[in-house]
């Protein structure tokens, strides 16, 4: 199935350091999502964003959708240990989500 | 419960078998969604249920996958003849119409 590309694939960054994400499609999106995923857990929403351009924080995150609707970045600033998890992209078809390849995050202190 | 469940959390099973795995979505909710996540991938659709009826079944990957919600509540993801390569975690998760898909823990399949 078709899944979006993200980078890194992997992060190992220290405690209080920014880190950057990003997600790229071939194919328009009108909704980029934003998730992460704990071990044995689904995943969960972090910041939705609806319009081209669009900048939308959510405390240290902050994330941005594309002006060609075709990708997306995460920043994470400050990070902190409960930071560790894989992080996902999305894009919202109709009432689908098509999901990125992931970024892991860990954080030492 | 206040969020999507998933029964079981874990079904090991041996080829050839047939498996049945259920969602309890969050009350009131009337879409339904199922992903399947493989090691090391993000989730990937399967199905979308608005109300009782599948709205899209266009990710299912053929016809030993089938799933119901007959009274679009609880919704059953039915596996026929499973094979190795159905070994994932299937996720299921919720919405109150567009709105945020809330995710379930999932339930870990394993095809031996």
């Amino acid at each position: 199935g078709q899944q979006l590309n993200q980078s890194p694939q992997s992060m190992f960054i220290q405690e209080g350091e920014d880190v950057s994400m990003n997600c790229t499609s071939s194919s328009i999106f009108n909704t980029w999502l934003w998730y992460k995923q704990d071990p044995g857990e689904g995943p969960v929403l972090l910041i939705a964003l609806y319009k081209a351009g669009e900048l939308t924080s959510n405390g240290r995150l902050t994330a941005q959708f594309g002006i060609t609707r075709k990708d997306s970045f995460l920043n994470i600033s400050a990070s902190i240990p409960s930071d560790v998890g894989i992080y996902f992209c999305a894009g919202r078809i109709t009432d689908k989500l098509i999901f990125g390849t992931g970024t892991r995050l860990q954080v030492f202190p | 419960g206040a969020g999507v469940s998933q029964t079981p959390s874990n079904k090991v099973t041996e080829k050839g078998k047939y498996v049945e795995l259920r969602c309890d979505p969050i009350s009131g909710h009337t879409a339904l969604y199922w992903y399947r996540q493989s090691l090391g991938q993000g989730p990937e659709f399967l199905i979308y249920f608005q109300g009782t009826g599948a709205a899209d079944d266009s990710g299912l990957p053929n016809d030993r996958f089938f799933a119901v919600r007959p009274e679009g509540s609880v919704s059953t993801l039915k596996i026929q003849r499973t094979e190795r390569g159905d070994s994932a975690v299937y996720l299921c998760a919720s919405s109150a119409g567009a709105d945020t898909q809330y995710f379930g823990p999932g339930t870990r399949l394993t095809v031996l």
